[in-house]
C-alpha cells in the first residue's frame, strides 16, 4: 500500500530536549516536505527536500533541522525543542515532473506537546 | 494580511443540504487551486483542482474559481454524514510551494 509514515504518532517532551521525528515514504517520490499545523493558521510549511541531499526552508524553519540522505526518509529534528513548538506535524511527498498541481500524500501526523 | 483567507467555520448541516465552503486569496499568480479533504486525526487528502477560472465538477462536488475576484468555492451537494471533516483550500504558483487556508470544519447532522 502506497503511503507516508511518520513516527510516534504522539510525543511529550521538555523543553531543551532534542527530538526526531521521523518521515518514509515507498512511493519512490523525489519531493518531501514538512508542514506544522495549528488552530487558525492552517498548514504551514517548514522544510522540504526535492531530492537527496538537497533541502530547502519554507515558511517557518526556526528551531527546526531536516536531512534528506536517502530517497526514501526525510525526517524532521527539534535541537532544543521549545513550547511555541507545540503543534500538529505532517511529512508530506509527491513526484515533480508531471504536469497539473502538487498532489501531496500526507502522513499521519505527529502531535507533539512540549512542556 | 494572510495569503489565502478562509472562514474557520464551524459549519452544521443536515443531510442532503447544499455545504458552500470558499476561500480569498491576494497572490494574482496562483496558478493552481486546490481542495483537501482532512477527517479527524488523519492527514489532508486532495479532493480536487483546478487551474483555471470556472467549475470542475466531480461527482457531487464542485469546485468554482473567479481569478478576477480571486475567489475559490467548493460546493458539496446532497451532503452525507461522511462528508464531515476539515476542508483545506490550496493555492500555488507551480513550484510545490503550496499556500494553504485555515481550513473550514464540516459537521453533516444524520
Amino acid at each position: 500500500e502506497a503511503q507516508v509514515t511518520q513516527n510516534p504518532r504522539y510525543l511529550i517532551t521538555v523543553t531543551g530536549k532534542k527530538l526526531t521525528v521521523t518521515c518514509s515514504q515507498n512511493m519512490n517520490h523525489e519531493y518531501m516536505s514538512w508542514y506544522r499545523q495549528d488552530p487558525g493558521l492552517g498548514l504551514r510549511q517548514i522544510y522540504y527536500s526535492m531530492n537527496v541531499e538537497v533541502t530547502d526552508k519554507g515558511d517557518v524553519p526556526e528551531g527546526y533541522k531536516v536531512s534528506r540522505k536517502e530517497k526514501r526518509n526525510f525526517p524532521l529534528i527539534l535541537e532544543s525543542p521549545s513550547p511555541n513548538q507545540t503543534s500538529l506535524y505532517f511529512c508530506a511527498s509527491s513526484a515533480p515532473g508531471r504536469t497539473g498541481p502538487e498532489k501531496l500524500f500526507f502522513g499521519s501526523g505527529t502531535q507533539l506537546s512540549v512542556l | 494580511q494572510k495569503e489565502v483567507e478562509q472562514d474557520p467555520g464551524p459549519l452544521s448541516v443536515p443531510e442532503g443540504a447544499i455545504v458552500s465552503l470558499n476561500c480569498t486569496y491576494s497572490n494574482s499568480a496562483f496558478q493552481y487551486f486546490m481542495w483537501y479533504r482532512q477527517y479527524s486525526r488523519k492527514g489532508p487528502e486532495l479532493l480536487m483542482y483546478t487551474y483555471s477560472s470556472g467549475n470542475k465538477e466531480d461527482g457531487r462536488f464542485t469546485a468554482q474559481v473567479d481569478k478576477s475576484s480571486k475567489y475559490i468555492s467548493l460546493f458539496i451537494r446532497d451532503s452525507q454524514p461522511s462528508d464531515s471533516a476539515t476542508y483545506l483550500c490550496a493555492m500555488s504558483l507551480g513550484d510545490y510551494k503550496l499556500s494553504f487556508g485555515a481550513g473550514t470544519t464540516v459537521t453533516v447532522r444524520a
